[in-house]
């Protein structure tokens, strides 16, 4: 069993920055697999935004890559996502996720809910 | 980009019959270089993350009870539910990793007991 706990701030004003990073444990990062996070607005269906290796090697989603980061940090067993410039359309559950098989992904957090105010 | 459509939208079923869903993909997901179709599929109940199903189409993840099938190759897939229990009420999502990105997800299924 993998554990992945996402973290952040649940609330961002518009045209500001949103971080989460996500938490694993009882799997080493450096052990290689790609991380990925996936979010899914209220009422819609779930979005992928972006994945990245162990080594930093980065996927982005098109429609999102001019506003997203993802990065890791293997000696915290980390990986992080800033979105920038966000509005009331990036308000979503917001789950970090481990690739298993290219690029399914088989392990996943609980979901942060990031909420976007005006 | 790949759109991946499912239906129907929803569906109610009795205990213990059959559901089926379909995902069709706007293209082939298959690599004919290793004739893999790369296909996941999702359960996603309420408050909870999505739990995967199956990948490359057919492949059951670990613990995954044997009444759900998944099967389908190039742009025609479909998850089954076989002696549907209360339990599989969810939403169930189908979803490509083939080729370049975008990697999309179906709009979802929602089962639901008749």
């Amino acid at each position: 069993q993998v554990h992945l706990q996402g973290s952040g701030p649940g609330l961002v004003k518009a045209s500001e920055t949103l971080s989460l990073t996500c938490t694993v444990s009882t799997y080493s990062i450096s052990s290689g697999s790609y991380w990925g996070w996936i979010r899914q607005p209220p009422g819609k269906g779930l979005e992928w935004i972006g994945s990245i290796s162990h080594s930093g090697t980065t996927y982005y989603n098109p429609s999102l890559k001019s506003r997203v980061t993802i990065s890791v940090d293997t000696s915290k067993n980390q990986f992080s996502l800033q979105l920038t410039s966000v509005t009331a359309a990036d308000t979503a559950v917001y789950y970090c996720a481990k690739v298993g098989q290219w690029h399914s992904f088989d392990y996943w957090g609980q979901g942060t809910l990031v909420t976007v105010s005006s | 980009d790949i759109v991946m459509t499912q239906s129907p939208d929803s569906l109610a079923v009795s205990l213990g019959e059959r559901a089926t869903i379909n995902c069709k993909s706007s293209q082939s997901v298959l690599n004919s270089s290793n004739n893999k179709n790369y296909l996941a599929w999702y359960q996603h109940k309420p408050g909870q993350p999505p739990r995967l199903l199956f990948y490359w189409a057919s492949t059951r993840e670990s613990g995954v009870p044997d009444r759900f099938s998944g099967s389908g190759s190039g742009t025609d897939f479909t998850l089954t539910i076989s002696n549907l229990q209360a339990e599989d009420v969810a939403v169930y999502y189908c979803h490509h990793y083939y080729s370049i990105p975008p990697w999309t997800f179906g709009q979802g299924t929602k089962v639901e007991i008749k």
